[in-house]
């Protein structure tokens, strides 16, 4: 079985401040890891994904993530937020035979002026 | 298509009434997904298609839920005797394969409301 945790599920940040939202996963086999954004009624966007290769993925919107194996970490991250950011983000792993995603439950990101 | 369309995008229906929402995928995806983002909840797995079988139903709610896929392509989930708790976001999501580093499209989502 796979399963997602994110740390807080509100985070407020000024804009121009670094973003960081945090993920941690469960798997038994070698993780897919995906990052999503949601903005207010629309559906899911892909932000960026790890499959294999380099642990340091970049995603769209100056968006990047960190594999971290011994930590069972994906953190989502930013340099410098911008108001367009505020979003709910949501973290999912899949692998193995589970050919769903699993998602984490979400973090509201709010960007303050 | 361009993405992944879904209709209706917004319905709202009277309780024990039947509902179908449905889903086209990407044009040449084989994969197919269904899941319900309810208020305050995460994203709950609902039902996956590979082709027109599915060989994963372990998250229909209920035997109220079904969920059929023909030709490939369009996807149908009904709901009979709507309840209030089915009240939801219904997301439909495909891939191009059912291999598990492939990027998942969803598409807008269908919001019901069950009166």
């Amino acid at each position: 079985a796979q399963s997602v945790t994110q740390l807080g599920s509100h985070v407020s940040v000024s804009e121009g401040a670094l973003v960081l939202l945090r993920c941690n996963y469960s798997s038994s086999v070698p993780p897919y890891l995906f990052w999503y954004v949601q903005y207010p009624n629309q559906g899911l966007q892909l932000l960026l994904k790890y499959t294999t290769g380099a642990t340091l993925v970049k995603g769209i919107n100056g968006f990047e993530a960190e594999f971290k194996k011994s930590e069972t970490s994906f953190h989502l991250t930013k340099p410098s937020a911008h108001m367009s950011d505020a979003a709910e983000y949501f973290c999912a792993v899949s692998g193995g035979s589970a050919r769903q995603l699993t998602f984490g439950s979400g973090t509201q990101l709010t960007v303050l002026p | 298509g361009a993405g992944v369309s879904q209709s209706p995008s917004n319905k709202v229906t009277e309780k024990g009434k039947d509902v179908e929402l449905r889903c086209d995928p990407i044009s040449g995806h084989t994969a197919l997904y269904w899941y319900r983002q309810s208020l305050g909840q995460g994203l709950e797995f609902l039902i996956y298609f590979q082709g027109n079988s599915a060989p994963d139903k372990s998250g229909l709610p209920s035997d109220r839920f079904s969920a059929e896929r023909t030709g490939g392509s369009v996807s149908t989930l009904t709901i009979q005797r709507t309840q209030q708790e089915d009240s939801a976001v219904y997301l439909c999501a495909s891939s191009l394969t059912r291999t598990g580093g492939n990027t998942i499209y969803f598409g807008e989502g269908s919001w019901l409301t069950v009166v």
